[in-house]
């Protein structure tokens, strides 16, 4: 099976950086993914890492280390938009794409 | 990108009574889909895989005979909740993976869900 972890809840303040971790265990590592979920939508796709290393994708990038079971998620120049819940997710080889438990994020003004 | 679609996005019904949820792949076609659940405050938890043409295969602790599964073509999947109680009270969200199977960055694409209000 997999084990994964995330924060429960964050806050920071509109136009810092804040950093989500997300910890998994897992064997046969397919990918990590993470994604956005505002209140009573479906989550949306936002970073997929599947080699160790940085992905930058605008204001969001997502970080991945295979040997150390940890990615992270980092936001820049926050928005009030960016309040939501961050989910990451993992996918294994022969197993079903698995969800951690989200980390609710709060940007103040 | 492909999109998901899921209706009825919003039902309430009575105790008792059954309801079905469609999930369809408008523009790519879908070997396989998925169905989660989320209660509030949580994350999403897998009920389901639903494969075209075979038995869906369910996760432990969910019961079969309750969550109805039937994937009869490439672009559609719906999952009946058959006598809903307020315990099933919940938002159900479908996505869909490619027919290739593979991981090429957006693996899976979700549907906006359907909440369910069961009274």
């Amino acid at each position: 099976g997999q084990n994964i972890d995330q924060p429960t809840e964050m806050t920071a303040t509109e136009g810092a950086i804040v950093q989500i971790n997300c910890t998994y265990q897992t064997s046969g590592f397919n990918g990590l993914f993470w994604y956005q979920q505002h209140a009573g939508e479906a989550p949306t796709f936002l970073s997929y890492n599947v080699l160790d290393g940085l992905e930058e994708k605008g204001r969001f990038s997502s970080f991945l280390s295979r040997s150390k079971g940890y990615s992270y998620l980092l936001l820049k120049e926050l928005q009030m938009k960016d309040s939501a819940s961050y989910l990451c997710a993992v996918s294994a080889y022969g197993q079903n794409f698995v969800f951690g438990p989200g980390t609710r994020l709060s940007v103040l003004p | 990108g492909a999109v998901v679609s899921q209706h009825p996005s919003r039902v309430i019904c009575k105790s008792g009574t059954s309801v079905k949820i469609e999930c369809r792949s408008l523009d790519f076609q879908a070997t396989t889909m998925f169905w989660y659940r989320q209660f509030p405050k949580q994350s999403l938890m897998l009920m389901a895989t639903s494969n075209e043409g075979s038995k869906a295969t369910y996760e432990q602790g969910v019961e079969k005979d309750k969550f109805l599964i039937n994937h009869a073509s490439l672009t559609l999947s719906t999952l009946t909740v058959t006598s809903a109680h307020p315990e099933d009270s919940s938002f159900y969200i479908c996505s869909a993976r490619l027919a290739s199977g593979r991981a090429v960055g957006n693996e899976q694409f979700f549907g906006p869900g359907t909440r369910l209000t069961v009274l």
